[in-house]
């Protein structure tokens, strides 16, 4: 099946630095990539949508200057926490789909600890 | 507007006992539904999608789902569970043939499995 790598697993770093996240989709053409965040005990929430090749487009509420993406080929995207703040410390979860209409496909998603 | 609600938080079973989790929807159109388990710290499995066609849908684990649109549910089933099904599941919904590919996720249902 279709199997989508996310990397690291789980970071913990200092107030004030940046922190790249990475998710690859493994065996297909990830034309579209999506990034949730997940806080305890609660759902996913849509942070962002990413197409190859074109900027991303951000829910409302979410800074495009605070989580930077990057979709620059069809098998990897990235999500930059620019400047992370403890408020930021979540689990941050990737997937990705091929063509329209097809499951999206998740990764393991990244714990990350802002101290 | 477009939701998916989860009633149960939490459901506990016998291991062996038979389950149901339920979801239902609110959606303007034909929607896509989907069920993902979700295990701790990890990203999310797909177990089982509806398109169309037959509304008894087979997932693997030996999960399945109902779609009933008269009362716009998507119920989880599974005949005898086994302990390694404890997790977290989410009920999804997503639009058909179109640009806008977002994935609306219910609560979550956590399932504990009882020796």
């Amino acid at each position: 099946g279709a199997v989508v790598s996310q990397h690291p697993s789980r970071v913990i770093c200092k107030s004030g630095t940046s922190v790249k996240i990475e998710c690859r989709s493994l065996d297909f053409q990830a034309t579209t990539m999506f990034w949730y965040r997940q806080f305890p005990k609660q759902s996913l929430m849509l942070m962002a949508t990413s197409n190859e090749g074109s900027k991303a487009t951000y829910e409302q509420g979410v800074e495009k200057d605070k989580f930077l993406i990057n979709h620059a080929s069809l098998t990897l995207s990235t999500l930059t926490v620019t400047s992370a703040h403890p408020e930021d410390s979540s689990f941050y979860i990737c997937s990705a789909r091929g063509l329209e209409g097809q499951p999206q496909h998740f990764g393991d998603g990244t714990r990350l600890s802002i101290l | 507007a477009q939701s998916v609600t989860q009633p149960d938080i939490h459901i506990t079973v016998s291991e062996g006992a038979s389950l149901e989790l339920r979801c239902n929807y609110s959606y303007g159109a034909t929607p896509y539904l989907f069920w993902y388990v979700q295990s701790p710290g990890q990203g999310l499995q797909l177990l089982l999608k509806y398109f169309s066609g037959d509304t008894l849908v087979q997932g693997i684990k030996g999960f399945e789902a109902e779609f009933k649109r008269s009362q716009s549910s998507f119920n989880l089933r599974k005949p005898s569970v086994h302990w390694s099904d404890a997790a977290e599941y989410f009920c999804a919904v997503g639009p058909g043939y179109s640009s806008a590919s977002k994935i609306i996720f219910g609560s979550g249902t956590r399932l504990s499995i009882r020796p």
